[in-house]
């Protein structure tokens, strides 16, 4: 149980363009998606907290305007980077958050990540 | 403030010895508390968790970690390491009154035959 997706795992796209990154729980109902972004052999960077039906909450120095993420239900998050540039190029890791069976603290399982380049 | 600190940036180690990732965390409520685990081009798969009770739990992988309050650690061990056990290891945090976790900045695992 606990299965969270991502669609694409890989994609390419061209400076200037958009790209729509999709992650999905798929056996559970997430109260909460965060987006992280990670660069090579660092640790996970938050970059927005989504809560379903209301708007993502940023983290400092994040571009809302650029990565606009939209929690249409419980089940799907998406991210869309817009107007991509090659600084733009990482791993996209997206969690869904729920609460763990037997207690009340919060628990998040992971997607596979998308790695996006821009060229 | 809520962190995460893994003092340990990368460790080598044998196949077949032992292994301690070493995980201490401030944080000003009830901890709860995560080891994930990445191998490269993936996502984080959860190795084991401790919310409360028993101090010392187990994980999948043969994995164990130990709770120890007055130290502030939930250190990640191992008795026996495999070759399949290379990977960036994460401890995170995170807790009852949010669902924000905190992350360490990660251990990378180096096993050589």
């Amino acid at each position: 149980g606990a299965v969270v997706s991502q669609h694409p795992s890989r994609v390419i796209c061209k400076s200037g363009t958009s790209v729509k990154i999709e992650c999905r729980s798929l056996d559970f109902q997430a109260t909460t998606m965060f987006w992280y972004r990670q660069f090579p052999k660092q640790s996970l960077m938050l970059m927005a907290t989504s809560n379903e039906g209301s708007k993502a909450t940023y983290e400092q120095g994040v571009e809302k305007d650029k990565f606009l993420i939209n929690h249409a239900s419980l089940t799907l998050s998406t991210l869309t980077v817009t107007s991509a540039h090659p600084e733009d190029s990482s791993f996209y890791i997206c969690s869904a958050s729920t609460r763990g069976l037997g207690n009340r603290a919060y628990e998040q399982y992971f997607g596979p990540g998308t790695r996006l380049t821009v060229t | 403030a809520q962190s995460v600190t893994q003092p340990d940036i990368h460790i080598t180690v044998s196949e077949g010895a032992s292994l301690e990732l070493r995980c201490n965390y401030s944080y000003g409520a009830t901890p709860y508390l995560f080891w994930y685990v990445q191998s490269p081009g993936q996502g984080l798969q959860l190795l084991l968790k401790y919310f409360s009770g028993d101090t010392l739990v187990q994980g999948i992988k043969g994995f164990e970690a130990e709770f120890k309050r007055s130290q502030s650690s939930f250190n990640l061990r191992k008795p026996s390491v495999h070759w399949s056990d290379a990977a960036e290891y994460f401890c995170a945090v995170g807790g009852l009154t949010g669902n924000q976790f905190y992350f360490g900045t990660g251990t990378s695992l180096t096993v050589i035959p």
